[in-house]
């Protein structure tokens, strides 16, 4: 059975860190790419960052370049978001997604985690 | 980056009800159109790729249809399990892929 499982959120002051986690299990964590996506309380779903297969090719939304990294270790089938000088507007809960190829562009987000809350208040 | 709308926001159905969600992208995003059902305190679950294409397991009550910039999601006959938010998701252009910003199905 394929799962994902987010953790590592938790409160956190304006300008914090906080490293999210997503443990993968029931299939093969390194032929597939992965997003996190996060939504805000009450709100809808936002890209926030992507990253390959094998780890070469990342992606951020512009609201968090600079500020979050994504990762993944396929040693530990984890993939990883360490996110920094967090505001306010960050908070929201944060979903892994296994993303799922068809052809050149096509692609779907075929399971997610139960997402991980991230709160920003001092 | 592509924005894409869904009309309604909400909506109020009964138990066997037709119900029809409509997704509008602002330029042309062929059939690069996925759509998501969401309940509360969940991830969200696919339900159609590329346009019209029933993910494995989905009931066939759910179809997808549309190419271009306008979209539609069919519930042919409600059930109480489908009361929940739908979105749909472009991938034509990403990153980032984008997300309406959702419709909430609620019980009439």
């Amino acid at each position: 059975e394929v799962q994902l499982v987010e953790s590592g959120g938790g409160l956190v002051q304006p300008g914090g860190s906080l490293r999210l986690s997503c443990a993968a299990s029931g299939f093969t964590f390194s032929s597939f790419a992965f997003h996190w996506v996060r939504q805000a309380p009450g709100k809808g779903l936002e890209f926030v960052s992507a990253i390959s297969s094998n780890g070469g090719t990342t992606y951020y939304a512009n609201s968090v370049e600079g500020r979050f990294t994504i990762s993944r270790d396929n040693s530990k089938n984890t993939l990883y978001l360490q996110m920094g000088s967090l505001r306010a507007e960050d908070m929201a809960v944060y979903y892994c997604a296994r993303k799922q190829r068809l052809t050149q562009g096509h692609y779907y987000f075929d399971y997610w985690g139960q997402g991980t809350l991230v709160t920003v208040s001092s | 980056d592509i924005q894409m709308t869904q009309s309604p926001s909400s909506l109020s159905a009964s138990v066997g009800d037709r119900v029809t969600i409509t997704c509008r992208a602002s330029q042309s995003i062929s059939n690069y159109l996925n759509w998501y059902q969401q309940k509360p305190g969940k991830g969200p679950k696919l339900l159609i790729y590329a346009a019209s294409s029933l993910q494995s397991e989905v009931p066939s009550r759910f179809s997808g249809s549309g190419s271009g910039t306008d979209f539609t999601l069919i519930i042919s006959s409600l059930q109480p399990e489908d009361f929940a938010t739908y979105y749909c998701q472009q991938t034509y252009s990403s990153p980032p892929d984008t997300f309406g910003q959702g419709t909430r199905l609620e019980i009439k």
